[in-house]
C-alpha cells in the first residue's frame, strides 16, 4: 500500500484565492512527522511546513497551514491568498518513527498552477 | 539562506566517465544524509542513506558499485556516478536533518539538486 497518497496530480487556482492540496498517509507507527515541500521548475526542494504526530495544534507558517486530521490520516496543505509564484510541484512526505534515520517517503506530488 | 548546499547544480559528462556530486550541511553537523533521484515528472525516490564514518545503506535495486557514496565528515557526503551512461541522466538531490529541538529541529532540508546529463 502507498504510504503517502496525493490524489490531485494537477490543480488550478485563481490568484489571491486559497487552495487545499490533499495528502493522506498510512502508518502504524504512533510517532511520525509530516512534511510539505515545494519544488519549482528549477528542481530545488523548499521546505514549507512540518507537523508532528503528537502536535496538538495544526502547524502554520505564514500563508501555509496544515489541516491535520489524525483520525483520518490526512495532512492537507492550505495555501491562502495564492500568488503567481506559488505555481510549482508540491510534495507531501512522511518520516516514520523516532529512529527511522529521518528517511522521507514522498507522495506523487501535485502540480499547482496559479492563474492571474 | 540555504542550510544544505549541493554542487554542481548542472553537469554534463561523457558516457563512460565518472562524476562526483557533493552535498554539504552548512553550519551544522549531519551524521546522516540521504540521496534521492528524481525522473522527469515523477516523485523523489530514495537511493541510499549516507552514514558518517560507515558504509552507506542502499535501497533495493540501486547498484552500490555504480553509485558510490562517501560520507567522510559530518558536513560532507559525496555521490559518485561511476561509468555513467545516458540512462543515468537524472536529477539527484540530497537531504539532511537539521539537528536540535524547536521549530527547526525536525526539519529536513534539501540541497539545491544536481542535474546530470550523460551524453
Amino acid at each position: 500500500a502507498q504510504k503517502i497518497t496525493q490524489t490531485q496530480p494537477g490543480m488550478f487556482v485563481q490568484e489571491k484565492e486559497a487552495v487545499t492540496l490533499d495528502c493522506t498517509y498510512d502508518t502504524s507507527d504512533p510517532s511520525y512527522g509530516l512534511f510539505w515541500y515545494k519544488q519549482p521548475s528549477s528542481g530545488e526542494m523548499i521546505f514549507l511546513i512540518y507537523q508532528g504526530s503528537y502536535d496538538q495544534q495544526n502547524a502554520t507558517e505564514g500563508r501555509y497551514s496544515l489541516n491535520f486530521q489524525k483520525a483520518r490520516k490526512s495532512a492537507n496543505l492550505v495555501i491562502s491568498a495564492s500568488q503567481l509564484g506559488d505555481s510549482a510541484m508540491y510534495f507531501c512526505a512522511m518520516r516514520e518513527g523516532q529512529n527511522a534515520g529521518n528517511m522521507l517517503t514522498f507522495g506523487g506530488g501535485t502540480r499547482l498552477m496559479v492563474k492571474p | 539562506g540555504a542550510v544544505v548546499s549541493q554542487h554542481p547544480s548542472r553537469v554534463i559528462c561523457k558516457s563512460g566517465t565518472s562524476v562526483k556530486i557533493e552535498c554539504r550541511s552548512l553550519d551544522f553537523q549531519a551524521t546522516t544524509m540521504f540521496w534521492y533521484r528524481q525522473f522527469p515528472k515523477q516523485s523523489l525516490m530514495l537511493m541510499a542513506t549516507s552514514n558518517e564514518g560507515s558504509k552507506a545503506t542502499y535501497e533495493q535495486g540501486v547498484e552500490k558499485d555504480k553509485f558510490l557514496i562517501n560520507h567522510a565528515s559530518l558536513t560532507l557526503s559525496t555521490l559518485t556516478v561511476t561509468s555513467a551512461h545516458p540512462e543515468d541522466s537524472s536529477f539527484y538531490i540530497c537531504s539532511a536533518r537539521y539537528p536540535g529541538q524547536g521549530r527547526g529541529g525536525n526539519t529536513i532540508y534539501f540541497g539545491e539538486g544536481s542535474w546530470l546529463t550523460v551524453v
